[in-house]
């Protein structure tokens, strides 16, 4: 089963940009793995922003956007406010209709 | 609006078994793959099983193959868990979804050795 890294922890400043990356153990990352991104804050469930890479659901605030970066999926948020500070978490699809996750990313906005 | 409600956690034993259920509403359920995802406590998603729209295909994480099993009822809009010979390492909320835009709140398992 392949793995899918994250970073961490990642600390942006308001109003800053940062990107989250999710890579793949088994090569670089495609259209093909069809790439989600969830944004979880504690004691919640999971909140859909971005799927099939860089497609956002309607709830999605513009500040966030979806790509393929260098080989890895990419989260990039810019003009990052207060209510951004949460976990995110990246899933790939694999052989089979299996999807795997990252380990997610800590972001903290300070 | 699509909601998804899941039901049937508890505190089981080691080696014990439960059947967890989700109820969907407000989108046609029968035209989508489902998911259980679980998360352990302080820890990272994983994403367990999936079911196709129809039933005739299904996936697990391997952790699990040969003890939990995914399946659905499109008549009464549920998505169901068989989660046989847990183990502790199976302690976890559960997640039922429709990785696109629905999630439900969970559910809470908790497997004592």
């Amino acid at each position: 089963q392949a793995v899918v890294t994250q970073e961490p922890s990642l600390t942006v400043s308001p109003g800053g940009t940062v990107t989250l990356t999710c890579g793949s153990s088994a090569g670089a990352v495609t259209s093909g793995h069809y790439p989600y991104w969830f944004q979880q804050k504690p004691g919640q469930a999971p909140r859909t922003l971005i799927y099939d890479t860089s497609n956002k659901q309607s709830w999605t605030p513009a500040r966030f956007s979806g790509s393929l970066l260098g080989g890895k999926a990419a989260l990039t948020l810019s003009g990052a406010q207060p209510e951004d500070e949460a976990e995110y978490h990246c899933l790939l699809s694999y052989t089979g209709a299996r999807w795997v996750f990252g380990g997610g990313t800590k972001l903290t906005v300070l | 609006e699509a909601q998804l409600v899941e039901s049937g956690g508890g505190l089981v034993q080691s080696g014990g078994s439960l059947r967890l259920s989700c109820a969907a509403s407000g989108f046609t359920f029968s035209r989508y793959w489902m998911n259980w995802v679980r998360q352990a406590p302080g820890k990272g998603l994983e994403w367990v099983a999936n079911i196709k729209e129809d039933g005739s295909e299904r996936y697990y994480v391997d952790s699990v193959k040969g003890r939990f099993t995914i399946s659905r009822d499109n008549a009464k809009n549920s998505l169901y868990l068989q989660m046989n010979s847990l183990r502790a390492e199976d302690t976890a909320v559960y997640y039922c979804a429709l990785l696109r835009n629905v999630w439900g709140k969970g559910t809470t398992v908790i497997v004592s050795s």
